[in-house]
């Protein structure tokens, strides 16, 4: 079967680092997506990983490792509006995203 | 309109009754789709379209139906609403041509049936 697995809540500090974990067992791969999520307002995408390694972009970075079906978002200089949810998105064998639960992320001052 | 627009924004409906969700994007993309989303569940596809004349079912395709009959519109359809399909519902675009074919959402649609 396919499963994305995502802890459900995390809570950071304003100004640390925080480190969003996303393991995966799907059928097929065609690509990982990470996207925002604030609540009541549709996701919004941050990243794409295809192959493995980090891909960083401003204060957002994904890590990719295809062969531990496994990746992360890190999120550095937490800010107050960094509180969302965040989902990680696996492209499937057939070209569908197949979504994880998503991550709420509490940034506390 | 910039992107992708959803109509109504939110509507309460009755069990019973028939309702039509409405989407349109102006990025001329080729690929639509829609998804419900429940709390504590990921997305689920429900219809997708990879071009317009052409649709296909997702996971929970039952009590839904869609059609494609020009690029920009992607219109769902619930035939005789049950309260199971409360929920929210994205629709969602991307270019299935360009190497990330990205989606981009809509605004959401907040669904009640009583």
């Amino acid at each position: 079967g396919q499963n994305i697995d995502q802890p459900t809540e995390m809570t950071a500090t304003e100004g640390a680092i925080v480190q969003i974990n996303c393991t995966y067992q799907t059928s097929g791969f065609n690509g990982l997506f990470w996207y925002q999520q604030h609540a009541g307002e549709a996701p919004t995408f941050l990243s794409y990983n295809v192959l493995d390694g980090l891909e960083e972009k401003g204060r957002f970075s994904s890590f990719l490792s295809r062969s531990k079906g496994y990746s992360y978002l890190l999120l550095k200089e937490l800010q107050m509006k960094d509180s969302a949810s965040y989902l990680c998105a696996i492209m499937d064998s057939n070209y569908q995203l197949i979504w994880g639960a998503g991550t709420k992320l509490i940034i506390k001052p | 309109i910039a992107g992708i627009t959803q109509a109504p924004t939110s509507q309460i409906l009755a069990a019973g009754r028939r309702m039509t969700l409405r989407c349109t994007q102006d990025m001329r993309h080729n690929a639509m789709y829609w998804y419900r989303q429940d709390l504590g569940l990921g997305l689920r596809l429900i219809h997708y379209s990879n071009t317009a004349g052409t649709t296909g079912k997702g996971e929970v395709p039952d009590g839904y139906s869609v059609s494609r009959a020009n690029t920009d519109d992607f219109p769902l359809t619930l035939a005789s609403a049950v309260p199971s399909q409360t929920s929210v519902y994205f629709c969602a675009s991307s270019d299935s041509t360009s190497p990330t074919d990205t989606q981009y959402f809509g605004p959401g649609t907040r669904l009640t049936v009583l």
